[in-house]
């Protein structure tokens, strides 16, 4: 079944860490993205991509990069710049007809 | 920036009723009118969506209706069930954030048997 990926579900990262949150999708679409998500905030945007190796910061990329060496791939790392990282991490993609498929999250805590 | 507003932002009605979410946006560009559904710690399903060049759009017991003079456009549930109980959230295509989606931020629906 085509889809989309996000691993892992849980992610727990001590201060001053690098991580990585890591989505796949075997849909062919082309444009992929990556929302935060904070209680009453709705999704922000953090960073989209519309084709492989190009991508566009959002609204709240500071603190954030991502990569998008292949099609399928568009991983996303939270460095130690990024303050608050606690949130729920979503991964989209679409294709020509604007909707997204969303992932089912990442749930990123400091401890 | 370009926004999307979403009101209210908690809605509780009983089983059998109407429910009905609206939402504002500010560019009158957009062309897209997307609605997703959400539940607890999952990631969001589109339900229905629009396009600007049609005033409503039916899919059984869910319609969206867009109103492109007034920028505004508003999901209306019938029939209301608990399965309904869910965080609800319009978008808008913004043509100045590369067609990337802008979210309104949620409505918590709870549907009372």
């Amino acid at each position: 079944d085509g889809g989309i990926t996000q691993s892992p579900k849980y992610l727990f990262r001590k201060e001053g860490q690098n991580v990585t949150l890591s989505c796949e999708q075997n849909l062919n679409h082309d444009a992929m993205y990556w929302y935060r998500q904070d209680p009453g905030q709705g999704l922000r945007l953090i960073y989209y991509s519309q084709i492989v190796n190009d991508f566009q910061k959002g609204d709240i990329a500071e603190g954030y990069s991502v990569s998008r060496e292949k099609k399928e791939s568009f991983p996303l790392t939270v460095t130690s710049a990024q303050k608050n990282p606690t949130a729920f991490y979503l991964c989209a993609s679409s294709g020509q007809g604007y909707g997204y498929t969303f992932g089912s999250g990442t749930r990123l805590t400091v401890v | 920036g370009e926004n999307v507003e979403q009101h209210p932002s908690t809605l509780s009605v009983q089983e059998g009723d109407s429910a009905v979410i609206k939402c504002t946006y500010s560019d009158s560009a957009s062309n897209y009118f997307p609605w997703y559904k959400q539940e607890l710690g999952k990631g969001p399903q589109l339900i229905i969506d629009i396009r600007s060049n049609v005033g409503e759009k039916k899919d059984q017991r869910i319609a969206v209706t867009l109103n492109k003079t007034a920028k505004h456009f508003s999901l209306h549930i019938t029939e209301t069930q608990p399965e309904d109980s869910a965080v609800y959230f319009c978008a808008a295509r913004f043509e100045n954030s590369g067609y990337a989606l802008n979210f309104g931020k949620g409505t918590s629906l709870l549907v009372t048997p």
